[in-house]
């Protein structure tokens, strides 16, 4: 594929159960970034991978988010009892190389989450 | 205080006008990024500059390391440049990208 692909495209769930974000990157994109846009807020850092590292979880912002990506390339984002606040568009971006400040992000269109 | 802020939050403009959108930051940095996101649409990224300045067809970034300041200007502006503008730091300590909430620019025709 040409870009980043994220699914599903929107999500609606009832509180308290689980969700699973998924997130293909660009083909040979070491790095990858999770970010959450809340509505009218700006973009929140989430959590970051770069190649078989441990990844940066610093962003996220309770126990109940997790994610992983296998093979260095899928990423999933889980979110365990999802809550009325976890309701944002869920956003993943790649990038090449091992400096991240020196990378630009290819973003892909993002998971539009709402949980009733 | 964000360590990004950029202004102004909203910007209503008549086609051609010139446009400028600012942003500050209060942070060590090691790149800034400006970002496109059209409503309902993903985001892209228009810019990644460390000094100086860049230019893409109707867009131009400058950047002033001492003055922790960097401004997108778009010339000719277009109805089809009304989109959300982002402006992102890399901040040098850690890497980590910090965002500014946004500028909401809409093009009259």
């Amino acid at each position: 594929g040409a870009g980043v692909s994220q699914s599903p495209s929107n999500k609606v769930t009832e509180k308290g159960k689980d969700v699973e974000l998924r997130c293909d990157p660009i083909s040979g994109h070491t790095a990858l970034y999770w970010y959450r846009q809340s509505l009218g807020q700006g973009l929140e850092f989430l959590i970051y991978f770069q190649g078989n590292s441990a990844p940066d979880k610093s962003g996220l912002p309770s126990d109940r988010f997790s994610a992983e990506r296998t093979g260095g390339s899928v990423s999933t984002l889980t979110i365990q009892r999802t809550q009325q606040e976890d309701s944002a568009v869920y956003l993943c971006a790649s990038s090449w190389g091992y400096q991240r400040r020196y990378n630009e992000q290819f973003f892909g269109p993002g998971t539009r989450l709402t949980v009733l | 205080k964000n360590e990004v802020e950029q202004s102004p939050q909203n910007l209503t403009a008549q086609e051609g006008e010139f446009i400028t959108i600012n942003c500050s930051y209060s942070v060590g940095i090691s790149a800034l990024h400006w970002l496109q996101q059209h409503p309902g649409g993903g985001i892209v990224s228009l810019f990644m500059l460390s000094s100086g300045k860049k230019k893409h067809g109707r867009l131009i970034a400058t950047i002033n390391i001492q003055e922790k300041h960097s401004s997108l200007h778009i010339t000719a502006s277009h109805p089809r440049d009304s989109a959300v503008y982002i402006c992102a730091v890399g901040r040098d300590r850690d890497d980590k990208i910090i965002f500014g909430k946004g500028t909401r620019l809409h093009i009259l025709p």
